[in-house]
């Protein structure tokens, strides 16, 4: 069964407008959330966590994600994105010592 | 500086050969992981290890071998029975639950 579900290939949005992108999960018990970001050809940078406290989390680069247990979703927002923005998003949740990745969102900031 | 070591960058197979990617890490942290990266299927999981001389099959371990002699190092081989081994390698590390951190991988190709 898949723990995570990053429902669309692809984000387009127009410089300065608000970002998200969609995760949503499915783990027993309590959930650690990540969100990661990839240039091409590099390997992942971690952007923020969810792990307990407050919903809204704050992280790296202006990034923020909201995390609500009732729709058992953890969705990305930047309220003005950038050009530089634009690269690959991931969304993982911890099963146990696994660490478990969506498909990934790429994210294309039109400028 | 702290960090993750993958190398090399760019490995290139002959059919029939096995060859080992190489993830050394200077944080301290128990867990190490492998990934497997394919465009369009995010980030597959190869194996995992706690603890020093333990190691765990992740979802797809078939074809490849690991070891884990010291806290510090998590070696990849991709051996011969892997029958399509082309693709973008991760090794990662983190403290147990917590986030992990990646190298810039390795691009492995079949030639």
């Amino acid at each position: 069964a898949q723990s995570v579900a990053q429902p669309e290939d692809q984000v387009n949005v127009a410089e300065g407008n608000p970002l998200t992108v969609k995760c949503t999960y499915s783990v027993s018990g309590n959930p650690y959330l990540f969100w990661y970001v990839q240039y091409p050809n590099r390997g992942l940078q971690f952007l923020l966590k969810y792990i307990t406290g407050d919903n809204l989390v704050k992280g790296s680069y202006g990034f923020e994600a909201e995390f609500n247990k009732s729709q058992t979703s953890f969705h990305l927002k930047k309220p003005s994105a950038l050009v530089s923005d634009s690269a690959l998003y991931f969304c993982a949740v911890r099963q146990a010592h696994r660490l478990a990745f969506g498909k990934g969102n790429q994210v294309v900031v039109i400028p | 500086d702290g960090g993750i070591t993958q190398s090399p960058k760019y490995l290139f197979r002959k059919e029939g050969q096995n060859v080992t990617l190489s993830c050394e890490q200077n944080l301290n942290h128990d867990a190490m992981y492998w990934y497997r990266q394919d465009p369009g299927q995010g980030l597959r999981l190869i194996y995992y290890s706690q603890i020093v001389n333990d190691f765990q099959k992740g979802d797809i371990a078939e074809g490849y071998s690991v070891s884990r002699e010291k806290k510090e190092s998590f070696p990849l081989t991709v051996t011969s029975a892997q029958k399509n081994p082309t693709a973008f390698y991760l090794c990662a590390s983190s403290i147990l639950y917590g986030e992990a951190f990646f190298g810039q991988g390795t691009r492995l190709t079949v030639v």
